[in-house]
């Protein structure tokens, strides 16, 4: 059983270069989140999706985009990448409701 | 203010010790509590899932929660090396079931 599995595990960007972070869940979870997580900083929601067809944005969401493809991935999109974006990124999935969330193993991303 | 607080130590406790880990938070609505561990360059993972008050065992941990102090803990006995992680608690309720997390507390156990 994968659980969560993020593409790719590793990136490096050039500032203004646009990528993709991929993120696919088999646990048949309704809800799906993207943190971001920066030293002394804690895990910050950057989007979530409650459920296919829907995203809302979380507490940083600027200068990001998301797509909820359909219930097993939710892809996170950098459109012009800024070397404050240089972080570690976390996918997650949950059943819904008050249910614990399950994580990905990141995505180390530098923007230089 | 952080709606959840946490020190982020770091905690150096020597092998065998009990350690106690904790975390404070502001919204009386939260019910649903979760602590994570952490290692190094790995993602977050499931450690504790606590609904309300109370204490619930698991092996060698022990999550807590005092919601009338909004102050819960995890205690880890008989502590080893590889404990040695980041612990992150997070909690969820009052109609927002997006889970909030702490900052994290690295703990070093020493051999």
């Amino acid at each position: 059983n994968a659980g969560v599995t993020q593409t790719p595990k590793f990136q490096v960007l050039k500032t203004g270069q646009s990528m993709t972070l991929q993120c696919a869940q088999d646990m048949n979870h309704n809800s799906m989140y993207w943190y971001r997580q920066d030293p002394g900083m804690g895990l910050r929601l950057i989007y979530y999706s409650a459920s296919e067809g829907t995203t809302d944005k979380g507490e940083v969401p600027n200068g990001y985009n998301v797509s909820r493809l359909n219930k097993r991935e939710f892809s996170l999109r950098l459109e012009s990448a800024a070397p404050s974006q240089t972080s570690v990124y976390f996918c997650a999935s949950s059943g819904g409701g008050n249910t614990e969330a399950f994580f990905g193993q990141g995505t180390r991303l530098t923007v230089v | 203010q952080k709606e959840v607080e946490q020190d982020p130590g770091p905690l150096s406790v020597p092998e065998g010790a009990i350690v106690s880990l904790n975390c404070t938070y502001s919204n009386s609505a939260f019910q649903y509590f979760m602590w994570y561990r952490q290692y190094s360059r790995k993602g977050p993972e499931l450690l504790m899932y606590t609904y309300s008050s109370g204490n619930k065992e698991d092996g060698r941990f022990t999550a807590q929660v005092d919601k009338s102090s909004k102050y819960i803990s995890l205690f880890i006995r008989d502590s080893q090396p590889s404990d040695s992680a980041t612990y992150l608690c997070a909690m969820s309720g009052g109609g927002s079931y997006i889970p909030t997390f702490g900052r994290g507390t690295s703990l070093i156990v020493h051999p």
